[in-house]
């Protein structure tokens, strides 16, 4: 049982480059999150799905699309990345999005955008 | 509008001694509250929730909370720390409405010495 796992853990990139960040779990959760954490700052959410199919924004979405593959699956895209986009990027699911379930966190991304 | 601000970035405890860690909360409706633990270059790991009932709650290694209504209050407390105990921790609040939108709080600094 890997629980959440993320990839890369670590990339660099140039202003302007495309990437994707992948996240998978294996906890039949119907919700998926995508965060990024900045220091002094806290998680802030950029994209979650409530269950398959669905997708909504969070606090800070310009910048990102997301794509929910299957129950399993949920990618994070940069299509244009800027230097503020220089983040650590953590998804994590939960067994729900309404009720009061917790989340399980994967062990980051950390980007950098030069 | 949901909001949550743990007002020291830094906590310092002895070995042994009691600890707490404040977490105050601003929500329109009834909240889901939660801490959450990251140790460095790691994911958070949930460490207890407030749902509803009892106002105390205990959770992994020792932790518990105390939710206070009339203060807006779920501080994180443990009787004796340990070294092992030094990380960052989170709180967060979700508006028990307001599905998969949590929002954290700026993180507290734990550091526990020997």
């Amino acid at each position: 049982n890997a629980g959440v796992t993320q990839t890369p853990k670590f990339q660099v990139l140039k202003t302007g480059q495309s990437m994707t960040l992948q996240c998978a779990q294996d906890m039949n959760h119907n919700s998926m999150y995508w965060y990024r954490q900045d220091p002094g700052m806290g998680l802030r959410l950029i994209y979650y799905s409530a269950s398959e199919g669905t997708t909504d924004k969070g606090e800070v979405p310009n910048g990102y699309n997301v794509s929910r593959l299957n129950k399993r699956e949920f990618s994070l895209r940069l299509e244009s990345a800027a230097p503020s986009q220089t983040s650590v990027y953590f998804c994590a699911s939960s067994e729900s999005s309404g009720g009061g379930d917790e989340q399980f966190f994967g062990p980051g991304t950390r980007l950098t955008v030069l | 509008a949901q909001s949550v601000a743990q007002p020291e970035d830094q906590v310092n405890v002895a070995e042994g001694n009691p600890l707490t860690v404040k977490c105050t909360y601003s929500v329109s409706g009834n909240p889901y509250l939660f801490w959450y633990v990251q140790y460095p270059n790691r994911g958070l790991q949930f460490l207890l929730k407030y749902i509803t009932g009892d106002n105390l709650v205990k959770g992994s290694y020792g932790f518990e909370a105390e939710f206070n209504k009339s203060q807006t209050s779920f501080h994180l407390k443990k009787p004796s720390a340990l070294v092992s105990d030094s990380a960052l921790y989170f709180c967060a609040v979700r508006q028990n409405t307001n599905a998969g939108k949590s929002t954290f709080g700026d993180g507290t600094t734990l550091t526990v010495k020997p």
